[in-house]
């Protein structure tokens, strides 16, 4: 199964790092993961992708575990804006498809 | 950033007509184009992969005459949903790659209502 597992649910508080894991097990060697985060009655929007080392960017940072087969994605200050559903995915080399698990429902506390 | 606009951003139309959601890349040509279908509160689920110039690809269990997909230009793809259920009332949203790209864009997405 190419889909990914995240946890349903997670909160934080505003102004604290936020840790959103990701398991993808059966990665292959050549699948980059992808980060998207979605708000209510929108398209998803791109966070952050990485292959095998850890990734920064102005949104997020990914950290990618050795073996791959997990990832973090890591929100260093979280707003209230960062409140989404967050989706860990994965893009098939060659056919380009993103395969999205179920995501994880962060809630920001103010 | 690259722009994907969706149209229409919702529509309801009565069971058994057809209705046509269109899917523009605005600032970029996009070979391949994706169509998603989204339940409330689930996950998207990739319906067809759209190649400009070419027949879509479609996922397994996604049937093919019913959701019809053309990508008659390289910012273009439609998605026709024909004879219309309630059971396809969902939030339909693209996506395309920009080239050079490993980003895909995603429109905003279209709700269908099927009464």
């Amino acid at each position: 199964d190419a889909k990914t597992t995240q946890p349903n649910s997670m909160e934080s508080n505003e102004e604290e790092p936020v840790h959103l894991p990701c398991n993808h097990s059966t990665i292959s060697g050549t699948d980059y993961i992808h980060w998207y985060r979605q708000l209510p009655s929108q398209g998803p929007e791109y966070v952050i992708h990485g292959l095998t080392s850890n990734v920064n960017n102005r949104m997020a940072s990914l950290a990618i575990a050795e073996d791959r087969k997990s990832s973090t994605l890591i929100l260093h200050r979280a707003t209230l804006r960062d409140a989404a559903v967050y989706y860990c995915t994965r893009i098939i080399q060659g056919a380009q498809k993103l395969v999205f698990g179920q995501g994880t429902r962060l809630t920001i506390n103010p | 950033g690259a722009v994907v606009s969706q149209h229409p951003s919702w529509v309801i139309c009565k069971s058994g007509t057809s209705v046509k959601i269109e899917c523009r890349s605005l600032d970029f040509q996009a070979t391949t184009m994706f169509w998603y279908r989204q339940f409330p509160k689930q996950s998207l689920m990739l319906m067809a992969t759209s190649n400009e110039g070419s027949k879509a690809t479609y996922e397994q269990g996604v049937e093919k005459d019913k959701f019809l997909i053309n990508h008659a230009s390289l910012t273009l793809s439609t998605l026709t949903v024909t004879s219309a259920h309630p059971e396809d009332s969902s939030f339909y949203i693209c996506s395309a790659i920009a080239p050079r790209s490993y980003e895909q864009y995603f429109g905003p997405g279209t709700r269908l209502t099927v009464t």
